[in-house]
């Protein structure tokens, strides 16, 4: 069974710039979720969706952030533009059922 | 407000010894708990995990105790390998329906060979 995917792995920009970041579920995933983890943090949700729905975004910087979920499968998060603060690592993580998560190899994003 | 704390940054271990990772948590209402481990440059992987209808689930090296009355779990790894060396996070589920999970901050071990 092929795990979660991401693109890329790793991201320079400059702030003000913007980047997309793409994931790739587990097949028959219904939840998929997208994670910042800042240097010395733990994963921070910013976003999970239902299938195509959102379920819960309270946590997504909506001014700058923004997620969609194609067809139930694939997602995308992009921020525009970005901020220094916004260095981190991004993980989409799957999930069927209440039991647990799997996670992506995540994308390291650099602001500079 | 931290609903998942893990107070120890960072813990070290000879090998073949327990080691013991603890986590806090404040929410009473969580039902489902996990641990997962990460290696540099990867995702976490899932571990272990407890249902909080139980105080100690066991699989191989890795046992998860859970002290509902303190809000407490721990992560025991006996005995511990060099292999084991990585960054540990406890994980708690919201009863919501959502399967919203919240992190604590993690706990870096290190097992010396």
């Amino acid at each position: 069974e092929a795990g979660v995917a991401q693109s890329p792995r790793y991201k320079i920009i400059e702030k003000r710039q913007s980047v997309a970041f793409w994931c790739n579920p587990i097949s028959g995933h219904a939840t998929l979720y997208w994670y910042q983890q800042i240097l010395g943090q733990g994963p921070k949700l910013l976003i999970q969706f239902q299938n195509n729905g959102v379920v819960d975004d309270s946590q997504l910087p909506k001014d700058r952030f923004s997620a969609e979920r194609l067809k139930g499968v694939d997602s995308t998060l992009k921020i525009q533009p970005a901020k220094l603060e916004d260095s981190a690592v991004y993980l989409c993580a799957s999930s069927q059922g209440p039991y647990g998560q799997y996670f992506g190899p995540g994308t390291r994003l650099t602001v500079t | 407000d931290q609903q998942v704390k893990q107070n120890s940054p960072s813990l070290s271990v000879q090998e073949g010894r327990i080691s013991i990772l603890n986590c806090d948590y404040t929410n009473s209402m969580f039902d489902y708990f996990l641990w997962y481990k990460k290696y540099p440059a990867e995702g976490p992987t899932f571990l272990i995990s407890i249902s909080s209808i139980k105080d100690k689930n066991e699989d191989g090296r890795f046992t998860v105790f859970l002290n509902k009355s303190a809000k407490h779990l721990s992560l025991h790894i006996v005995p511990s390998q060099p292999g084991d060396s990585a960054v540990y996070f406890c994980a708690a589920r919201g009863h919501s329906g959502t399967y919203k999970y919240i992190f604590g901050t993690g706990t870096r071990l290190k097992v010396l060979a």
